[in-house]
This record gives structure tokens, C-alpha cells and sequence, in this order.
């Protein structure tokens, strides 16, 4: 399958300030990416979709100016959690699909804000 | 009703069982169906993709699908305790949000010793 990883693998952060999580498809151009927060033992949170060169959908209850999404490239999207608080501790997962068909999930982004 | 279905579990199954998962999904317009596997801690890992009616085998996974029924299922055939996982059912259409994945919550299995 493809592969699609995200930097870093956990973080740790202070409360006020700002996180970017990158997600990269390794080996195939993602025309569309995605990015889901998980919290334990809960399912997988649709956030946003992105498509390359375009802003951004965020979904419902999604604040767009706290998470800012950027797709610049055909495998490069952002994540960039603002004013992080503590209830952002999360899992955040990035996934990203190239075409109309299968959808890769990167490895996730463990976020702790303190 | 939920988009997409799926009994929560644990399936708890022996050692070199057969382990079946079943999804119901609601969308009759959808046309891609996913399973991953999420390991406690990890991120889902897609393990079968289906498009169309019938049967797609993938070495000890098959995966089922029929559209009348809006039914899709996951045989894990020879089950083997690192197949211990959650298991996620993945429904993709064409109404309102069709470019994106509607998951299922999960099924829990447990392949015991």
C-alpha cells in the first residue's frame, strides 16, 4: 500500500502556544488530503478535507482559524493547532487519498498541551 | 439510524477460527467500501477495499459485498492473536459528502490462545 507519514510522532506543548503537525504521501501524489482527531477509545473525527491549491473544508464544530490547514503540494498538507488548550490533547491523524479510490492513513501525532 | 453500522463487540474467537465482521450501511448510492484495522494506540490500516457485488480475497481476508442488502462483510480466515484489533468499516458515496469516508465505530476482535 502507499505510504503516507506525519512529523512528529508526539509532541508536547505548553498551553497559549501553536503546534504544526506535517503529513506527507511518501510515494504517490495525494490529490486529496484529510485530517481526523481521535481521543481514547472514541472514533475517528473527521476534521477537514483538503484538496492541493485549494482552502480548506472544515467540518461542522470545526473552528477553522484554531486548526489551519495547508495543502501546498501534491504531498505536503499542515496542521497547525493555535492558542493550543488543554482539551486539543489529542490524536491527530492525517490521511491522504490520490484519485477517486483507497484512502492511507499516516501514523498519527500524539498531542499533549500542558 | 448511523450512516454506517457495525456491532461494537469484542468478537472473541479461537485461535485458527474463522472471524466474521458485518457492516450495514444506509447511503444506497454508495460505491466504495474500506475495512481497516486500528491497533490500540496506532492509526487505521487499510486492509481491503470493494467495489463492486461479490467476493475479493486478499491472502487470509475476504471481503463481501452486497449493494441490495447494503451489507458488506470481513472474513478473517486461520485467525491469529495479532489479528487482535479494531476493526473499521469505511462507506464512501456521492450524496452530500461523497468525496469523504464515513466510518463505522468499530469492531472489537479478540483471537485467543
Amino acid at each position: 500500500g502507499a505510504v503516507v507519514s506525519q512529523h512528529p510522532s508526539w509532541v508536547i506543548c505548553k498551553s497559549g502556544t501553536s503546534v504544526k503537525i506535517e503529513c506527507r504521501s511518501l510515494d504517490f501524489q495525494a490529490t486529496t488530503m484529510f485530517w481526523y482527531r481521535q481521543f481514547p477509545k472514541q472514533s475517528l473525527m473527521l476534521m477537514a478535507t483538503s484538496n492541493e491549491g485549494s482552502k480548506a473544508t472544515y467540518e461542522q464544530g470545526v473552528e477553522k482559524d484554531k486548526f489551519l490547514i495547508n495543502h501546498a503540494s501534491l504531498t505536503l498538507s499542515t496542521l497547525t493547532v493555535t492558542s493550543a488548550h488543554p482539551e486539543d490533547s489529542s490524536f491527530y491523524i492525517c490521511s491522504a487519498r490520490a484519485g477517486a479510490y483507497e484512502q492511507y492513513f499516516g501514523p498519527g501525532t500524539r498531542l499533549t498541551v500542558t | 439510524q448511523k450512516e454506517v453500522e457495525q456491532n461494537s463487540g469484542p468478537l472473541s474467537v479461537p485461535e485458527g477460527a474463522i472471524a466474521s465482521l458485518n457492516c450495514t450501511y444506509s447511503d444506497r448510492v454508495s460505491q466504495s467500501f474500506f475495512w481497516y484495522r486500528q491497533y490500540s494506540g496506532k492509526s487505521p490500516e487499510l486492509i481491503m477495499s470493494i467495489y463492486s457485488n461479490g467476493d475479493k480475497e486478499d491472502g487470509r481476508f475476504t471481503a463481501q459485498l452486497n449493494k441490495a442488502s447494503q451489507y458488506v462483510s470481513l472474513l478473517i480466515r486461520d485467525s491469529q492473536p495479532s489479528d487482535s484489533a479494531t476493526y473499521l468499516c469505511a462507506v464512501r458515496g456521492f450524496t452530500g459528502g461523497g468525496n469523504k469516508l464515513t466510518f463505522g465505530t468499530g469492531t472489537q476482535l479478540k483471537v485467543e490462545l
